[in-house]
């Protein structure tokens, strides 16, 4: 398995509080992405980084910002949490970006009442 | 909006017998991936494609491309318990320079019947 470690696994958080979910890398790839996966819809791009501390916008971005200062982690804020924003949420990584496999983390599963 | 959907949404077969899963798309694309997601779990790559090849094999999977009819298909032979999962093809219709991110389809759930 690609060293990929999302945290944590699992969340309930209150409407309005605010929430940051951590993707770890150990292989030292270039691009990160952040998914959330809802029935109905598959996955969804949230925010991307090519780099440190280059990032942008994906299909579903409002409501979500991210961070990227070193090459192994990528933080996904929520800054005032929504019941639409109960979801599981999946980061990847891939080496050259689109051109070559994206290899998926296990999950966080947050859940806001 | 999803750029890929994968037909049909759900089947279920018994073990032993080929599982086909179609794909289809909307716009140009530079590749198409497949994945498998086993439920609660990540998804995890099984094969890309690129534009310019029209089909590929990877152990019991072949996979399929016609870009005139923007469409791809995913064969399962001799399938087991094990390959029950949801199936997703992904495609990039992004720049081509790594940016934006894959578009998924809404998966096919497959079942293998012991």
């Amino acid at each position: 398995d690609a060293g990929i470690t999302q945290s944590p696994r699992h969340k309930v958080t209150e409407t309005g509080t605010p929430v940051t979910l951590r993707c770890h890398q150990t292989e030292n790839h270039r691009y990160m992405y952040w998914y959330r996966q809802d029935p109905g819809h598959g996955l969804r791009l949230i925010h991307y980084s090519y780099g440190v501390k280059d990032t942008d916008k994906g299909e579903v971005s409002d409501g979500y910002s991210v961070s990227r200062s070193k090459t192994e982690d990528f933080l996904l804020t929520l800054e005032s949490a929504t019941s639409s924003q109960t979801s599981v949420y999946f980061c990847a990584i891939s080496e050259w970006g689109l051109s070559t496999e994206a290899f998926f983390g296990q999950g966080t599963r947050l859940t806001v009442v | 909006s999803q750029q890929g959907e994968e037909d049909p949404q759900a089947l279920s077969i018994q073990e032993g017998e080929n599982a086909t899963m179609n794909c289809s798309y909307k716009t140009s694309i530079n590749n198409l991936q497949w994945y498998r997601q086993n439920s609660g779990r990540g998804l995890v790559h099984l094969i890309l494609i690129r534009s310019n090849e029209r089909e590929k094999h990877s152990g019991r999977l072949r996979v399929t491309l016609d870009t005139s009819k923007k469409s791809s298909s995913l064969l399962i032979t001799a399938s087991r318990a094990a390959d029950t999962a949801s199936y997703f093809c992904a495609t990039d219709a992004g720049s081509g320079g790594g940016a934006d991110g894959l578009t998924f389809g809404k998966g096919t759930h497959l079942i293998i019947q012991p």
